[in-house]
This record gives C-alpha cells, sequence and structure tokens, in this order.
C-alpha cells in the first residue's frame, strides 16, 4: 500500500549543484505534480503532468525541470542549485485533475549552503 | 490571478468546542473543494471533498459550501487536542488545484 513515494527524504546541497528528487506513484493516477513549500506558507505548484510525456509549467517553475516517462514516476531536477530552492518539496497524485483530490507523498526536505 | 484565502491564524479553541476554518476564494468556475489537514513536519492529508452547495458531514468533520458567496467552511465538533494542525483549503481550477496558505488550529486541553 505504497501510494506516492519520494526519495530522499533529506538533502543537503551546495550552490550550484545539481540534483534529482525522485516520484513513484503506483496507483495508476494519470496526473501528477509537484509543490514546494516554504517555512509558514502554502503550498506552490512547479510543475504538473497530466500523462505520459506530457508536462506543463505552474506557479513557480524557474530554476526546475520535469519529464514523464512513464505513468509511474515524475522526476524534478533542479539545476544549479540556489539557497532560494531551500524548501520542502512534495509530490502529489490524482487519477484527473478536476475532481479527485491529489494525494501526497512524505515530502523531501532540501537545504542549499 | 485565482487565489484561495485562509486567515493564517492561529486559532485557539478550548478542548470539546467546535472549531470553524473559513475560506474564501476567487474563481466563480471552481468546482471542486477540498480540505487538507497537515501536521508539522507532515505531508498534507486529504480529510473532506464537497462539490456541491450545502453541507457534507463526516464523523466530527463538516464541510460547508457556498459558491454563491464563494466560501466553503471547515467545521470540527468537539474539537481534541490530537486536531491540531495546519488546515489547507484547496479549489480547483481547470486542471489544477489551488491552496490557501492554512489555519494553523491550537486546541488546548
Amino acid at each position: 500500500n505504497a501510494g506516492v513515494t519520494q526519495t530522499p527524504k533529506f538533502r543537503i546541497l551546495k550552490i550550484g549543484q545539481s540534483m534529482t528528487l525522485q516520484c513513484t506513484q503506483d496507483m495508476n493516477h494519470n496526473y501528477m505534480y509537484w509543490y514546494r513549500q516554504d517555512p509558514g506558507m502554502g503550498l506552490k505548484l512547479i510543475y504538473y503532468s497530466v500523462g505520459a510525456g506530457i508536462t506543463d509549467k505552474g506557479e513557480v517553475p524557474n530554476g526546475y525541470n520535469v519529464s514523464r516517462s512513464t505513468t509511474e514516476d515524475f522526476p524534478l531536477r533542479l539545476e544549479l542549485a540556489a539557497p532560494s530552492q531551500t524548501s520542502v518539496y512534495f509530490c502529489a497524485s490524482s487519477y484527473s485533475g478536476r475532481d479527485q483530490p491529489q494525494h501526497f507523498g512524505d515530502g523531501t526536505r532540501l537545504s542549499i549552503l | 490571478q485565482k487565489e484561495v484565502e485562509q486567515n493564517s491564524g492561529p486559532l485557539s479553541v478550548p478542548e470539546g468546542a467546535i472549531a470553524s476554518l473559513n475560506c474564501t476564494y476567487s474563481d466563480r468556475v471552481s468546482q471542486s473543494f477540498f480540505w487538507y489537514r497537515q501536521y508539522s513536519g507532515k505531508s498534507p492529508e486529504l480529510i473532506m471533498s464537497i462539490y456541491s452547495n450545502g453541507d457534507k458531514e463526516d464523523g466530527r468533520f463538516t464541510a460547508q459550501l457556498n459558491k454563491a458567496s464563494q466560501y466553503v467552511s471547515l467545521l470540527i465538533r468537539d474539537s481534541q487536542p490530537s486536531d491540531s494542525a495546519t488546515y489547507l483549503c484547496a479549489v480547483t481550477a481547470g486542471n489544477m488545484l489551488t491552496f490557501g496558505g492554512g489555519t494553523r488550529l491550537m486546541v488546548k486541553p
């Protein structure tokens, strides 16, 4: 009963390094999302995907890239990490985008030093 | 810009009282509404969904929707210390879910 699985749970990066946050879901959901949540703030949408091979930008896409080669996986790539990208990153999925709730992974806590 | 607004709180209520959490949204074509609970350091957890005007009850939780006035609320009856968390209101617009900033609820024993 895995649901949405994110790895790693914690990571510290140096400024300018790059990394990929992994997200996989086993619910056969079509839609997947990446959010960031800064301390004491709400969720901001980075990118989303409505199916394999289809991605689109959310509210705060700058500095990030995504791909969706399979239904199950939706990795988020950070290129040239900056301190402003220090945040908690959540991956979520839903069967469809309009009426179905999103199910969240446990998150990845990322610090850029 | 489509917005979802919540009072950030904290909303403090005594144990056993009714907690009332409110949310307003700007997009009149929004169709689906959700309440998520987020404990500190944890991920959001869905607790209620509502799609039509009126009330929807699930245990101690009641969601209320008024599309004409563009607000949705969550009532928590018999509040418990374990209900202390941040409650996020979320509203769909097209294919995306827009979240409010959340209301922090503190239930005091």
